[in-house]
């Protein structure tokens, strides 16, 4: 398995601010997605962080809105730019690591509320 | 396109099975994934089935049909414990990820 972790946990962030979230794997990753997670709702993909060049993004997400880096193997950011209320909710890094690529692993998650 | 179906909440008592279905239509397969999630918490990994049949690990097994888009997770000897959202993910074969369902609530009763 895997040990993964998000930081912050949890913030309350203002309008027309952003935050940048942190995602730390401790194994071999082979790839690495942000999700979202909107209240009462299941997880809807935001993008697929690739090491040393731009993330590809779902439809509906776009780079200026949450831009993401992935510098190394292990380690990834997205940035939740110029926030609304909108915005409120958990967002999940996941990686499938090379010792199990079959399976795919969530971290604990972000939880942001947007006021 | 892609589309991944689920009930929205089921009921049953301690002790008993219950099975919840997933059909999916998508563009791409390679892999079905089942995971659990506790109110607050994120996803956990319960199974992955990649052909057809019957995955067993435990008090949980997972089938397979790719030939009707198919699958279920059975819940055996049900516990408190397993009130919980159980999430249906299919594995898009050409670039990896994951593409979910809505997700079924399980709610289990003494």
């Amino acid at each position: 398995s895997a040990v993964i972790s998000q930081k912050p946990s949890r913030d309350i962030c203002q309008r027309g601010t952003s935050l940048t979230i942190q995602c730390q794997v401790d194994s071999q990753v082979t790839m690495m997605f942000w999700y979202r997670q909107q209240p009462g709702q299941s997880l809807t993909l935001i993008a697929t962080a690739n090491q040393g060049s731009e993330a590809t993004y779902e439809s509906g997400f776009v780079i200026d809105k949450f831009p993401i880096s992935r510098p190394n193997l292990t380690f990834s950011t997205l940035t939740v730019s110029n926030m609304s209320p909108e915005d409120s909710s958990i967002y999940l890094c996941s990686v499938q690591i090379l010792a199990a690529q079959e399976t795919q692993y969530f971290g604990p998650g972000t939880r942001l509320l947007v006021l | 396109g892609q589309n991944i179906d689920q009930p929205t909440e089921m009921t049953a008592t301690e002790g008993a099975i219950v099975q919840i279905n997933c059909t999916y239509q998508t563009s791409g397969f390679n892999g079905l994934f089942w995971y659990q999630q506790h109110a607050g918490e994120a996803p956990t990994f319960l199974s992955y089935n990649v052909l057809d049949g019957l995955e067993e690990k435990g008090r949980f097994s997972s089938f397979l049909s790719r030939s009707k888009g198919y699958s279920y997770l059975l819940l055996k000897e049900l516990q408190m414990k397993d009130s919980a959202s159980y999430l249906c993910a299919v594995r898009d074969g050409g670039f990896q990820k994951l593409v979910f369902g809505t997700g079924t609530r399980l709610l289990v009763s003494p």
